[in-house]
């Protein structure tokens, strides 16, 4: 069964770093997503990307904060300076629809640590 | 604006035994999707099941059941014949014509063998 992918599962950087974040969506999936989950709380939604541009964003996903498709098959999430609070889970999923009745499908997710 | 409320933070079942996870929403949409994930303790979010807002039945997945109100705006997990691998965090969630998906705060299920 066709997956989203994520890399690295694991990313350890300093304060102030810049980070990105890699992921591989479903070949034919067109809506992109970011997510992020602090330990031991819940999902938030961060982001939506649909033909090339981003359709929805939330407050959490400020000017620090950036996202791309730089080719056919990438999604990437960029955080420009990075802070102790960007400590979490990211989350990337896809879909092949924007409707109600289609679930996305989540990668297994990218463990960020700042230190 | 969404909302989803799960109010079991915890919950420990005896194996074999069945289980309801308690979810209620709020949507002023009238076309949605509710759906369940579960996370284990590994981290991914694995899609468990997905019922929509004009289906007239309850939906079911193999174990998994969805006991559907919509007057009461809830959606239950029912899983029958609990294993020690359902042992996770169980997250309700609802998606509406818009494109994000809002997450409960999950509820942690705990099998006893």
């Amino acid at each position: 069964e066709p997956e989203v992918t994520q890399t690295p599962s694991h990313q350890v950087t300093q304060m102030g770093q810049e980070v990105i974040l890699r992921c591989v969506p479903i070949s034919n999936h067109l809506y992109f997503y970011w997510y992020r989950q602090i330990l031991g709380q819940k999902v938030e939604f961060l982001v939506s990307f649909y033909n090339n541009e981003i359709s929805e964003k939330s407050e959490i996903f400020d000017d620090q904060f950036s996202v791309e498709r730089p080719d056919g098959s990438n999604f990437t999430l960029k955080i420009r300076s990075t802070k102790l609070e960007d400590s979490a889970m990211y989350f990337c999923a896809s879909s092949d629809r924007a409707v109600s009745n289609q679930p996305q499908h989540f990668g297994d997710g990218t463990r960020l640590s700042i230190l | 604006a969404q909302k989803i409320t799960q109010t079991q933070p915890g919950m420990f079942v005896q194996e074999k035994e069945a289980v309801t996870l308690d979810c209620t929403y709020d949507t002023s949409d009238p076309s949605y999707g509710l759906f369940w994930y579960k996370q284990p303790s590994s981290g991914e979010m694995i899609f468990l099941i997905y019922q929509g807002s004009y289906d007239q039945q309850n939906a079911t997945e193999g174990r998994y059941s969805l006991n559907f109100q919509k007057a009461r705006k809830s959606a239950n997990l029912v899983i029958s014949a609990s294993q020690l691998g359902d042992s996770a965090m169980y997250f309700c969630a609802c998606r509406d014509s818009a494109s994000k998906i809002i997450f409960g705060s999950g509820t942690r299920l705990s099998i006893r063998p």
